[in-house]
């Protein structure tokens, strides 16, 4: 069965604080790894990765896969109280000639100021 | 930027009903997803199309049926609705490539509550 670990599943931390959310898997076929950004509704977009040691940036957020040992972590660094959300991980795969994502329980994340 | 359109936001219905969503994606996106997320819980696949065709099949109950129009929109009928069915219902959207990767782009959600 395909399976997606996120760790922690919630995190309190202070402004200005460096976070690190971490993602675990086991799937058949994978293509890809997604990290969302999740607040009141829809999940947003941050990254897709596909290969392995290549760290993607995006201002104060970065990331990073492993496909040897199957993770992949998120980093946050100068909390903000913006940055306050559920983040997601999900893992690309192929099933029978089609893709769909398999998602993570979320890492709930909470900036305090 | 044209997103994916989801309506309604919020729906109410009661035990036994019928509901249908709809889902408008992205222009030139060919393939939809269709997602439930309870409450607290991680979204899980339903159901896909591609190019108006159900592309993949997950945790979509029998009472559940969805179907992508020639104008590329879906829309998920639910029937017989159990309070368990309460839940946010994501649509996403994608244009397929051929080996690579595809990046879903989330609609803003449907919320519907069983009572």
């Amino acid at each position: 069965e395909d399976k997606v670990v996120q760790s922690p599943l919630s995190l309190v931390v202070h402004e200005g604080d460096t976070v690190t959310l971490n993602c675990s898997y086991e799937v058949t076929n994978f293509r890809s790894l997604l990290w969302y950004k999740q607040e009141k509704k829809a999940p947003t977009f941050l990254f897709m990765l596909t290969s392995s040691g290549i760290e993607k940036k995006s201002g104060r957020l970065s990331s990073i896969l492993d496909k040897k040992e199957l993770f992949s972590i998120l980093n946050i660094t100068a909390t903000q109280t913006g940055d306050s959300a559920v983040y997601l991980c999900a893992v690309g795969l192929t099933q029978g000639g089609s893709e769909k994502l398999v998602f993570g329980k979320g890492t709930k994340l909470t900036v305090n100021p | 930027a044209a997103g994916v359109i989801q309506s309604p936001r919020h729906l109410i219905k009661e035990k036994r009903e019928t509901a249908t969503l709809k889902c408008y994606p992205i222009p030139r996106h060919d393939t939809v997803y269709w997602y439930q997320q309870g409450p607290g819980q991680d979204p899980q696949f339903l159901i896909s199309f591609y190019e108006k065709m159900q592309s993949d099949k997950g945790s979509i109950p029998d009472r559940f049926s969805a179907q992508q129009f020639s104008d590329y929109h879906s829309e998920l009928n639910m029937s017989s609705l159990e309070l368990g069915d309460s839940a946010l219902y994501f649509c996403a959207s994608t244009i397929r490539r051929g080996h690579g990767a595809n990046v879903l782009t989330f609609g803003a959600g449907s919320r519907l509550t069983v009572l």
